[in-house]
């Protein structure tokens, strides 16, 4: 059973397209984020819901929109994707915000032509 | 100046040597984390620690919280070992945030 599992791994699709990238946690953990790998390899943290609740919510433009229906699932939509968008987004949680070893999902390369 | 520096960005080597990847960071610290990045692009959890030494199989990390400093040693290292290995940290009084290091590149010739 995977811990931490987002889906689709690979999207790709065109500008001003809307996407949606799921994730879901079966530790029972508090804590969950959206992070973007770009091209440089650098990890930066997107947001962080704690318990349903949005905790971290850095700059990111408001295209992007997080989802967090109950503590296992953290969603990620993008409206009108731009060339910019295009990277790896990894989920990941943790048992408490900011504290406890991170599980990361597979990650999701998203593709914007 | 990033607050948590990672070195070397790039190591070769070969196979069985003893491997030292150093993480210095410039804020007070809660916890550090030692993560790995295969080619394939999953980031798995190595250690988290706050002070002291851990170790698990071939792997052993080390902090030092006075000098604000964190070591990872990757001992009779392998090729399966070639990998992203990143440091982040978590700030002390901080909103929950992680401050992640570039990562050290780490190729094992066979």
């Amino acid at each position: 059973d995977t811990a931490v599992s987002q889906t689709p791994k690979y999207l790709v699709t065109q500008m001003g397209n809307d996407k949606s990238i799921k994730c879901e946690q079966n530790l029972g953990h508090d804590t969950m984020y959206w992070y973007k790998q770009d091209s440089k390899k650098f990890l930066k943290i997107m947001f962080s819901y704690n318990n349903k609740e949005l905790i971290i919510n850095e700059t990111v433009p408001n295209r992007f929109s997080p989802k967090s229906p109950d503590k296992a699932h953290l969603n990620l939509h993008i409206n009108s994707l731009e060339l910019g968008d295009s990277a790896v987004y990894f989920c990941a949680s943790s048992l408490l915000a900011g504290y406890g070893e991170l599980f990361f999902g597979e990650g999701s390369r998203l593709t914007v032509l | 100046k990033n607050e948590v520096e990672q070195s070397p960005q790039n190591l070769t080597a070969q196979e069985g040597e003893f491997i030292t990847i150093n993480c210095s960071y410039s804020v007070g610290i809660s916890a550090l984390h030692w993560l790995q990045q295969h080619p394939g692009g999953g980031i798995v959890s190595l250690f988290m620690l706050s002070s002291g030494k851990k170790k698990h199989g071939r792997l052993i990390a080390t902090i030092n919280i006075q000098e604000k400093h964190s070591s990872l040693h990757i001992t009779a290292s392998h090729p399966r070992d070639s990998a992203v290995y990143i440091c982040a940290v978590g700030e002390e009084d901080s909103n929950y945030q992680l401050i992640w290091g570039a990562g050290t590149k780490l190729i094992i010739k066979p």
